[in-house]
């Protein structure tokens, strides 16, 4: 069964950057037949699919168009999970942050979510 | 106008259908994208439920139970999710997600079922 547990702080000041870890538990984050994904959720902007990352004999990664000047996914293979970080914050990242594994083009499993509240 | 729209709420007696809609914007063909719909319920992430192409191209989430299906209205450019013998745990959010060349992954904005 795999699990997915997040951590990283829940509040941060404009201009400050949103770091946030995904440990995967139950598969893992070099497999060759999934991604790993960060997707948010605000009551302004739905569910916001934001990227992902997947090893595909190398490491690719893939981005929305929304934030992909200031977004890195990076996986850490070393301890079997894969982190987001979102540059320069303003309040309209406030969301809730989930992780979630890719499979066969939908998500399964996510993430408990990360409520990042972006305030001065 | 957004790629994915349903409507914000439905509501439907417990043992009754309910069909959810997420409509396709104009000049996106319906008949040629796979619908993914998962079910969100307070505090929770959102949960996979079943995926719909066709008749021959579709898949049920694991576990998920057999009264949840998918279908398509050709003439609305619509994915329908179906969900029959409403119970009273069925009340939630609800959300049909495509992948599409634009953007990756698009959601609709989610409709909210109260079964009353």
């Amino acid at each position: 069964q795999v699990q997915l547990q997040q951590s990283g702080p829940g509040l941060m000041k404009p201009s400050q950057t949103l770091s946030l870890t995904c440990a995967i538990s139950g598969d893992s984050v070099s497999s060759n037949s999934v991604a790993w994904t960060w997707i948010r959720q605000s009551p302004s902007r739905g569910l916001e699919w934001l990227g992902r990352t997947y090893y595909r004999s190398k490491w690719y990664s893939d981005y929305a168009v929304s934030v992909k000047s200031r977004i890195i996914i990076n996986p850490d293979t070393s301890k079997n999970q894969f982190s987001l970080q979102l540059n320069s914050v303003t309040p309209e990242d406030t969301a809730v942050y989930y992780c979630a594994r890719e499979y066969s083009s939908f998500f399964d499993p996510w993430g408990q979510g990360t409520l990042v509240t972006v305030s001065s | 106008q957004a790629v994915l729209t349903q409507p914000s709420s439905l509501s439907a007696s417990p043992g009754a259908s309910a069909s959810l809609t997420c409509t396709l914007r104009s000049g996106i063909d319906v008949g040629a994208y796979m619908i993914y719909w998962y079910q969100q319920k307070p505090g929770s992430p959102p949960q996979y439920l079943l995926r719909y192409k066709s008749d021959s191209d579709k898949q049920q989430g694991s576990g998920v139970p057999s009264r949840f299906s998918g279908s398509k209205d050709a003439s609305a450019n619509a994915g329908i999710l179906l969900i029959s013998g409403l119970q009273s745990e069925d009340e939630a959010d609800y959300y049909c997600m495509i992948w599409h060349s634009s953007a990756y992954v698009v959601f609709g904005g989610g409709t909210k079922l109260t079964v009353l």
